[in-house]
């Protein structure tokens, strides 16, 4: 079976903060993902990388950043964490070689910025 | 572009009843379609895909979905409602283009009463 395992279940940091979430998965998979869920607002793509070095820009990319160094570990980073980005998120991962495969999730991160 | 819509935002059954999730989905050609299922503060897990090789799957915990391309439609049920079931359902359609992207749902909240 698929694994994504996410650093972090809860975080809480504060305002201003550099905001780190870790996310790995040992498929090695080639796509990897970062989302938020919100009430009301559903699943929300952020950043998605295709390949190692290699990112794309989501649907709502502004204030955050990702690194991916290693195949299996994505990175989320809140350069300056406000409050607005309280949230929970979601890591997920994918094949690429075939169509239509589906995304594996991690359990999330239910972020707190105090 | 490929979207997905449930038609319900919260369904409620009793224990022992059956189940019934809809979704209907728009896309310019024979999809790919998923269900996903998500239980209080965890990840996403994937219960069923189709992809075209048969019209009815069946997934895990004895959920199953038909793929209806006459009424574009891909419906999630299960014959007998049990009371870990109670979650919130997503129909997810992939992206026509690369990287494995998708579109989600809205999300079916499930209630089961004793």
């Amino acid at each position: 079976d698929v694994k994504v395992t996410q650093s972090s279940r809860y975080l809480v940091k504060r305002t201003g903060e550099k905001v780190f979430l870790e996310c790995v998965q040992d498929m090695d998979h080639e796509n990897m993902f970062w989302y938020r869920q919100d009430p009301g607002l559903g699943l929300r793509l952020i950043y998605f990388s295709y390949d190692v070095k290699m990112k794309e820009k989501g649907d709502i990319p502004e204030g955050y950043s990702v690194s991916r160094e290693k195949k299996e570990r994505f990175s989320l980073i809140l350069e300056s964490a406000s409050t607005n980005q309280t949230s929970m998120y979601l890591c997920a991962s994918s094949l690429s070689y075939t169509r239509n495969q589906p995304q594996h999730f991690g359990d999330g991160t239910r972020l707190s910025i105090l | 572009a490929q979207s997905v819509t449930q038609l319900d935002s919260h369904v409620s059954v009793s224990e022992g009843t059956p189940v019934l999730l809809r979704c209907n989905y728009s896309s310019s050609y024979s999809p790919s379609l998923f269900w996903y299922v998500q239980h209080p503060n965890k990840g996403l897990q994937l219960l069923l895909k189709y992809t075209s090789a048969a019209t009815l799957v069946k997934g895990i915990n004895g959920f199953e979905a038909e793929f209806k391309k006459s009424e574009t439609s891909f419906h999630l049920t299960k014959p007998s409602a049990h009371m870990s079931d109670a979650a919130e359902y997503f129909c997810v359609v992939p992206h026509s283009g690369g990287y494995q992207k998708v579109t989600f749902g809205t999300g079916t909240k499930l209630q089961v009463i004793p």
